[in-house]
């Protein structure tokens, strides 16, 4: 059973404008998400995250929002730049269940120069 | 930051023989290793659970006597898998908990059975 989803396996956005990369989660007790970016034949690197505390974290160009109600959280890059371009994973966790991520199936992001 | 070497990055092996793969943890202490598989277009999938100097959990489904997991040292975790089969065909990828980003992952290895 899929606890993180993300729906859209790929995008393609155009450089300069922004990029929005959405999550969906199942699990209510999930409480601690993540976003990682990966290139080919390389491990995911770690991008940014958010605890259940907060509806919103920025670093940079990169902001993430968390709505629990709606049990989703997507990733917004601005300005996109064609060096995004990777395959996106979210993870959430429960905290109180033990310290395995769950990951969505990953978006495949494309920046278009 | 926080590292984990993985090694080999990509292995082919014979059906029936055993591949180890190799996790360092450069310039910390990786209490905790987890162990996951990635097939095609699917996600990261959670195979074991390492702690240093105790057995590994494996997840539901996931066989022990096949996927032998090893952490002796706060540096070292491995992988051992057992008389592959093609259906073992995969890419192994660990990682280790740090406590400021969540994870460190490896490069992750990409292995071919034949």
């Amino acid at each position: 059973d899929q606890q993180v989803k993300q729906n859209s396996p790929s995008l393609s956005v155009q450089e300069g404008r922004i990029s929005i990369l959405n999550c969906d989660y199942t699990n209510s007790m999930f409480d601690y998400f993540l976003w990682y970016k990966k290139y080919p034949a390389e491990g995911p690197t770690f991008l940014i995250s958010i605890s259940s505390i907060k509806d919103k974290n920025e670093d940079g160009r990169f902001t993430v929002f968390l709505n629990k109600s709606a049990k989703h959280l997507s990733l917004h890059i601005v300005p996109s730049q064609p060096g995004d371009s990777a395959v996106y994973f979210c993870a959430a966790r429960a905290s109180n269940t033990g310290n395995q991520f769950y990951f969505g199936t990953g978006t495949s992001l494309t920046v278009i120069p | 930051g926080a590292v984990v070497s993985q090694h080999p990055s990509w292995v082919i092996c014979k059906s029936g023989t055993s591949v180890k793969i190799e996790c360092r943890s450069l310039d910390f202490q990786a209490t905790t290793m987890f162990w996951y598989r990635q097939f095609p277009k699917q996600s990261l999938m959670l195979m074991a659970t390492s702690n240093e100097g105790s057995k590994a959990t494996y997840e539901q489904g996931v066989e022990k006597d096949k996927f032998l997991i090893n952490h002796a040292s706060l540096t070292l975790s491995t992988l051992t898998v057992t008389s592959a089969h093609p259906e073992d065909s995969s890419f192994y990828i660990c990682s280790a908990e740090t406590g400021t980003y969540g994870y460190t992952f490896g490069s992750g290895t990409r292995l071919t059975v034949v």
